[in-house]
């Protein structure tokens, strides 16, 4: 049982395209993040959020509590967003866990 | 302000062996957690420490362990090495503690590879 699960697992996009990236997750959380790592590992933390919606630049992260769900979106996609995008949930209740999706690999071709 | 620094970056152990992974904090930061990714099994939260003191941990054997020194830099510990510990280790740090409920900053990892 994953308790995080993100879609797409791929996804290659033209630049310029808008993307959409979702996460969503089946139990109660406190927090959410978003994270990318690009080839060679670095993690960079992207947003992290408990409700609502956060902007930075050209990514835009929301998320849904009721619904259990989030998204990032990217707007006027560039080939450096290349990357894989990580969406983890913070579980208060059952002892500080932290849980990863599996990621969604992100090519953006020029 | 420099940030979260792990070494050594790469290193190659053979089963049996034991390894020692280092991780020093941003500067004021006094949270360390550290992650394990496989291509298998992504992400895995390991544990967190603050103030000295392992405050969770992940589901992984008694065989992974850690701890904080003083100036919050955090070691964490493989010992009898498995080939299935071949894994991308990462450590990050954050402020307050509670590693999700906070924004984090990731080091580059050490990457082992256990032969």
């Amino acid at each position: 049982k994953n308790e995080v699960e993100q879609s797409p697992q791929n996804l290659t996009a033209q630049e310029g395209e808008f993307i959409t990236i979702n996460c969503s997750y089946s139990v109660g959380i406190s927090a959410l993040h978003w994270l990318q790592q690009h080839p060679g590992g670095g993690i960079v933390s992207l947003f992290m959020l408990s409700s609502g919606k956060k902007k930075h630049g050209r990514l835009i992260a929301t998320i849904n509590i009721q619904e259990k769900h989030s998204s990032l979106h990217i707007t006027a996609s560039h080939p450096r967003d290349s990357a894989v995008y990580i969406c983890a949930v913070f579980l208060p209740n059952t002892g500080n866990q932290f849980y990863f999706g599996t990621g969604t690999s992100l090519t953006v071709i020029p | 302000k420099a940030g979260v620094t792990q070494t050594p970056r790469y290193l190659i152990k053979t089963r049996g062996q034991q390894v020692t992974l280092s991780c020093s904090p941003i500067s004021g930061h006094r949270s360390v957690s550290w992650y394990q990714q496989t291509p298998g099994q992504g992400l895995q939260f390991l544990f967190e420490y603050f103030s000295e003191t392992q405050r969770n941990k992940g589901n992984f054997p008694g065989r992974f362990s850690g701890r904080q020194f003083s100036n919050s830099r955090s070691e964490m510990n493989v010992s009898t090495l498995e080939l299935g510990d071949s894994a991308l280790y990462l450590c990050a740090s954050s402020f307050q503690q509670g590693s999700g409920a906070n924004v984090l900053t990731f080091g580059a990892g050490s990457r082992l590879t256990v032969l």
